[in-house]
């Protein structure tokens, strides 16, 4: 069946640094989610990606979809301490079958 | 205000017992979900609804079952057939199918 890989599984930065977390499938997505999960919380919606090459930000977060739309990014710029939590990506394929979530990365920020 | 609610927030029980976790939304969305999640393991589909009676399996749905007799409901049943039920189990909805999710804030499930 479809895969999500995601890695790092872990990151630790110093605030300021820059993140990123990628995202990529066994298979062609139609469209790829991002969600992020503070510590003790519930995973909250960040964006949709679905068209090839796409590429998305908000403020310090940039979202890129693959060209051949089996990969995918998140990018931090200048990460704070209020970045801290999981990011997880979700990938959906053609057809009526459901969101598969990559397993996340933690990321940590150091002040 | 609109939302997901899940209660309750912790819940502890013994071995060999069923437990019932409720997920009621107000959102008006006609698909939704329980996941499964373990440290390190991201989230595992348990079962999903995208119509009221009417739901499927997912991954991970041995040793549970769920109801979708209305549609701003969709109680998970923990059954004594699971063999690891301690977890973290999140509900969520979406407006149809696999569109973007809104979570509750989940239940923490102690079996001991």
């Amino acid at each position: 069946g479809q895969q999500v890989m995601q890695i790092p599984q872990y990151q630790h930065v110093q605030e300021g640094e820059d993140f990123t977390t990628y995202c990529n499938s066994s298979t062609t997505l139609s469209n790829i989610q991002w969600y992020k999960q503070r510590p003790g919380g519930h995973p909250v919606f960040l964006i949709q990606l679905v068209k090839s090459g796409e590429v998305k930000k908000q403020k310090r977060l940039t979202f890129q979809f693959g060209e051949a739309k089996k990969n995918s990014s998140l990018h931090i710029t200048a990460t704070q301490t209020t970045d801290v939590g999981t990011y997880f990506c979700a990938g959906l394929n053609s057809g009526n079958t459901p969101l598969v979530f990559g397993k996340g990365t933690r990321l940590s920020v150091i002040a | 205000d609109g939302g997901i609610t899940q209660s309750p927030k912790y819940l502890f029980r013994k071995e060999g017992q069923n437990v019932t976790l409720s997920c009621e939304q107000n959102l008006n969305h006609d698909a939704m979900y329980w996941y499964r999640q373990d440290p390190g393991q991201g989230l595992r589909l348990i079962y999903y609804s995208q119509i009221v009676n009417d739901f499927q399996k997912g991954d991970i749905a041995e040793g549970y079952s769920v109801s979708r007799e209305k549609k701003e409901s969709f109680p998970l049943t923990v059954t004594s057939a699971q063999k690891n039920p301690t977890a973290f189990y999140l509900c969520a909805s979406s407006v149809q199918g696999f569109f973007e999710q809104y979570f509750g804030p989940g239940t923490r499930l102690t079996v001991t």
